[in-house]
């Protein structure tokens, strides 16, 4: 079982937003801001996407949106494209145990 | 350009033993925290280990505490995962990836390594 809780999947249509949780505890999300979001196309390597809760790297597009609320991380999609078709990773820094721990990862599909 | 590249990965029997390496380019390698990250086929990402810049810490998964080991030699530019007593649940696709100046991000992703154990 996966230490936070990410929905199994969601869909969208082109041009809607969509917002995806990661649900931890105290001692992860709710504890620091070192929430992170990853995208993963079907045999593609992880990218990186939100770091430190809301920061974007340099060239990823701002339709993607993080923030938090208590033990709840968000990751927002604004204006859906059939390319943001993909699994979805949250990770958190946490003082429980291991340094990092992941979401199971959720599956969006734009219809 | 930044990357890192993984190799190592084999078909291997349970209790077996084996190292995979990670090497790095384009950055400055002992800057940084390097982790191991896998995913077992068709399944989400699981944190496997860290090592700190200097290599003078390291953290492992409960699910390979142990078992594994993390190491890197800067002045190779690489990473090191000793994987011994390994199970059939160790089989996976082992990413390498590049820490931040941030806790628990990973902004440089290799391609990955697969082992697989079976008898």
């Amino acid at each position: 079982q996966s230490a936070l809780t990410q929905p199994a999947s969601v869909s969208g249509s082109p041009g809607q937003s969509i917002t995806l949780s990661c649900t931890g505890t105290s001692n992860d999300v709710g504890a620091y801001n070192y929430v992170s979001w990853y995208q993963q196309h079907p045999g593609k390597a992880p990218k990186l996407l939100i770091y430190d809760v809301t920061d974007r790297p340099s060239g990823v597009s701002h339709r993607f949106s993080g923030s938090k609320s208590g033990n709840t991380a968000f990751l927002t999609i604004s204006g859906l494209q059939a390319e943001d078709g993909a699994d979805y990773y949250c990770t958190s820094y946490t003082i429980s145990g291991t340094p990092v721990v992941f979401g199971g990862g959720t599956k969006l599909t734009v219809l | 350009e930044v990357q890192l590249v993984e190799s190592g990965g084999v078909v291997i029997q349970p209790g077996g033993s084996l190292r995979l390496s990670c090497a790095a380019s384009g950055f400055t390698f002992d800057d940084y925290t390097m982790h191991w990250v896998r995913q077992a086929p068709g399944k989400g990402l699981e944190w496997v280990s860290l090592i700190t810049w200097d290599g003078g810490s390291s953290y492992y998964a409960e699910s390979v505490k142990g078992r594994f080991t993390i190491s890197r030699d800067n002045s190779r530019n690489s990473l090191y995962l000793q994987m011994n007593s390994l199970r059939t649940e160790d089989t996976a696709l082992y990413y390498c990836a590049k820490g931040t100046t941030s806790r628990a991000s990973m902004d440089v992703w290799g391609q990955g390594t697969t082992v697989t154990v079976s008898s």
